[in-house]
């Protein structure tokens, strides 16, 4: 099975700051690569797909970058919305697997 | 717009037997995979297996073989997934959730929660 391996685990920021949460994956997995946002007690949202394409909706703060096996997701200029967890997940072959997330907090 | 609407929550005694559902809405319901999530209270995502409705193909995590069954009604726009079994380790939250054609989950229903006490 691919591994993937998220970083940070946890993260602390103001509104208007930008922040990076990267994913690794163990082997190539080329582009095949998603984002998703989870809030308290609600299921998760598809942010990004194929590494670097915006699900529909998602503001233009999100993005999504990389390929092969290192990846990341930046968002810039927070928003009091956009804290919550955030979950990477591969989806090239199965099983799919997914980061062990990363919970995003207002400071 | 695509729904999937799940069933209820599920209080079960360990050793028995639930099946949750998932209604789906707003498109082609056999053009779709269906794929089942678990999630244990504060923890990560896992992926269960999927179900393809137009021929009720089924493909599983090896971990979840002989734990859940996938099966889906063409007449009414339902997956469902079985769970057999159950001990304390199955207690979570499960979601269903649609492919948008390469396995990124497009559409999730709102989560079936799962309690397994006696």
């Amino acid at each position: 099975d691919i591994q993937m391996t998220q970083s940070p685990a946890s993260l602390s920021a103001s509104v208007g700051e930008t922040v990076t949460i990267t994913c690794r994956a163990s082997e190539n997995i080329y582009s095949y690569l998603a984002w998703y946002q989870q809030k308290q007690g609600k299921s998760p949202q598809l942010l990004v797909y194929n590494a670097k394409t915006l699900a529909e909706g998602v503001p233009s703060r999100f993005s999504g970058s990389g390929s092969g096996t290192q990846f990341s997701l930046k968002i810039n200029s927070l928003q009091p919305e956009d804290f919550g967890s955030y979950y990477c997940q591969h989806h090239y072959g199965t099983p799919l697997t997914f980061g062990a997330g990363t919970k995003l907090e207002l400071k | 717009q695509v729904q999937l609407q799940q069933s209820g929550p599920e209080l079960v005694k360990p050793g028995a037997s639930v099946r949750i559902s998932c209604k789906a809405s707003g498109y082609t319901f056999t053009s779709y995979y269906i794929h089942w999530v678990k999630q244990r209270p504060g923890q990560g995502l896992e992926w269960i297996g999927w179900i393809y409705p137009g021929n009720v193909n089924t493909k599983y995590n090896e971990k979840f073989k002989g734990k859940a069954t996938l099966t889906a009604d063409k007449s009414s726009s339902t997956a469902y997934m079985q769970l057999s079994s159950l001990t304390s380790e199955d207690s979570a939250v499960y979601f269903c959730a649609r492919d948008y054609g390469s396995s990124y989950l497009a559409y999730w229903g709102q989560g079936t929660l799962v309690t397994v006490s006696a």
